[in-house]
């Protein structure tokens, strides 16, 4: 399973845009980037997932260089509820992903 | 669909004693995954099943904890005896096999506390 390093903590204020990067330096071929986000109290729940260049849907956008070795996730102008922690997990489709090895994960922290 | 319900969502109990954490996952999901979640670990995938079989408890943390999924819509995680270095959130997911997305949906947790 691929590793995945990312910042531990960003601040960010309401209606900026976020940028959270994740590197992942011995990804596979098979390997697909996912996002997860967590609310405190709650279950991690999926935001988005790609394999190369960009991907984007209603709530984020992945952005993934040639290389693959590592990823953005782009939030754009955040609110306060998009105070969570975002994790970075790589998983091969193959297999089926079933095995996700959640790190430390980014704590955002939106203010007013 | 009401999503994957865990019960109880808090649990106290004394060192000892049996906990059993229950899991109904998504109906038509036939995986199904429960982790562990601490301020020290993060969050810890403890053992995961597909069509009922257990396919990796490499996570389990020893022999105090077994999981069991007698069917596809109901799972079982059991801590016996119960140490207080348990204390953590427990959280059930739950997947559809093949989705091309790796999606897992999460339940809302057990908040499990061993004095």
């Amino acid at each position: 399973l691929a590793k995945t390093t990312q910042p531990i903590s960003m601040d960010s204020y309401e209606g900026q845009e976020v940028n959270i990067t994740c590197s992942h330096n011995n990804i596979a071929t098979n390997d697909y980037i996912t996002w997860y986000q967590q609310f405190p109290s709650q279950g991690p729940r999926f935001i988005i997932q790609g394999y190369k260049t960009k991907v984007t849907n209603e709530v984020a956008s992945l952005f993934i260089p040639a290389d693959r070795k590592s990823s953005t996730l782009s939030l754009p102008r955040v609110s306060l509820s998009d105070t969570a922690v975002y994790y970075c997990l790589v998983g091969d489709r193959n297999t089926g992903f079933q095995k996700l090895v959640f790190g430390t994960g980014t704590r955002l922290l939106v203010s007013p | 669909d009401a999503g994957v319900i865990q019960s109880p969502r808090h649990e106290v109990t004394e060192m000892g004693q049996e906990v059993t954490l229950r899991c109904k996952p998504i109906s038509g999901h036939n995986s199904l995954f429960w982790y562990r979640q601490t301020m020290m670990r993060g969050l810890e995938l403890l053992i995961y099943f597909n069509n009922n079989v257990p396919i990796d408890d490499s996570g389990m943390p020893e022999d105090r904890f077994s999981a069991k999924m007698p069917n596809a819509s109901f799972s079982t995680l059991k801590i016996q005896p119960s140490e207080p270095r348990d204390s953590a959130v427990y959280f059930c997911a739950s997947r559809e096999e093949g989705a091309w997305v790796n999606e897992q949906f999460f339940g809302p947790g057990t908040r499990l506390t061993v004095l």
